[in-house]
């Protein structure tokens, strides 16, 4: 059974442009959730999506937003970048209702704003 | 809201030595904990959860935590460290069913391990 699935693996963006991520969860999987990891701020969680719909969602501002399509492929869109946005950028998808939820993470989209 | 803390940011063993990576928790309700290994260039995958069920935990690669609410500790340990183990470990937390997804993580520890 394939992973999770991200894509692109490298980006470098400048400073004002938005930018687009992409993530196929393992299959089977409804739920997909978007995390940033930082070394200043660690690992903080975004959003997450499942059927289509916002279910949870972090502190960030709404620069960061995000979809899902009904086949649970999801993308997640920053706009107007800032160079703290800078980070690996991590997606989880999760077997979401089944009481035995555990997230499976892929390898992340590192993007540099330059 | 929940928390965790972990206790040291960077730890050595020599190989064959006992692990203790050290994860405290702040949650008004029962907690769901999980540890999360990171390997470099990699995403996180799941060495092991705590849902209620038994506060002894067993996880993938000979890891274990044990559950003690007493001390609000989910310490993670493997009796016999190997150099494969060396990686940056996170301690989690969530309240339950419907936000198993919104994970709240610790700072990480990084291991290293020596010959």
């Amino acid at each position: 059974k394939a992973g999770v699935t991200q894509t692109p693996r490298y980006l470098i963006k400048t400073r004002g442009q938005q930018v687009t991520l992409s993530c196929s969860p393992i299959s089977g999987h409804r739920s997909v959730s978007w995390y940033q990891q930082t070394p200043g701020q660690g690992l903080q969680f975004l959003f997450e999506y499942f059927s289509e719909t916002q279910r949870n969602k972090g502190n960030f501002p709404g620069r960061f937003s995000g979809r899902q399509f009904s086949n649970s492929r999801s993308e997640m869109n920053v706009s107007t970048l800032e160079l703290g946005d800078s980070a690996l950028y991590l997606c989880a998808s999760n077997l979401r209702g089944t009481g035995d939820e555990k997230l499976f993470f892929g390898s992340g989209t590192q993007l540099s704003v330059l | 809201a929940q928390s965790v803390t972990q206790l040291g940011s960077h730890v050595s063993v020599s190989e064959g030595a006992l692990v203790l990576l050290r994860c405290n928790y702040s949650s008004s309700v029962p907690p769901y904990l999980f540890w999360y290994v990171q390997y470099p260039n990699q995403g996180l995958q799941l060495l092991l959860k705590y849902t209620s069920a038994a506060t002894l935990v067993k996880g993938i690669n000979g890891f274990e935590a044990e559950f003690k609410k007493s001390e609000t500790s989910f310490h993670l340990t493997k009796p016999s460290a190997h150099m494969s183990d060396a990686a940056e470990y996170f301690c989690a937390v969530t309240t339950g069913r419907g936000t198993a997804s919104k994970l709240t993580f610790g700072t990480g520890t990084r291991l290293q391990v020596t010959l």
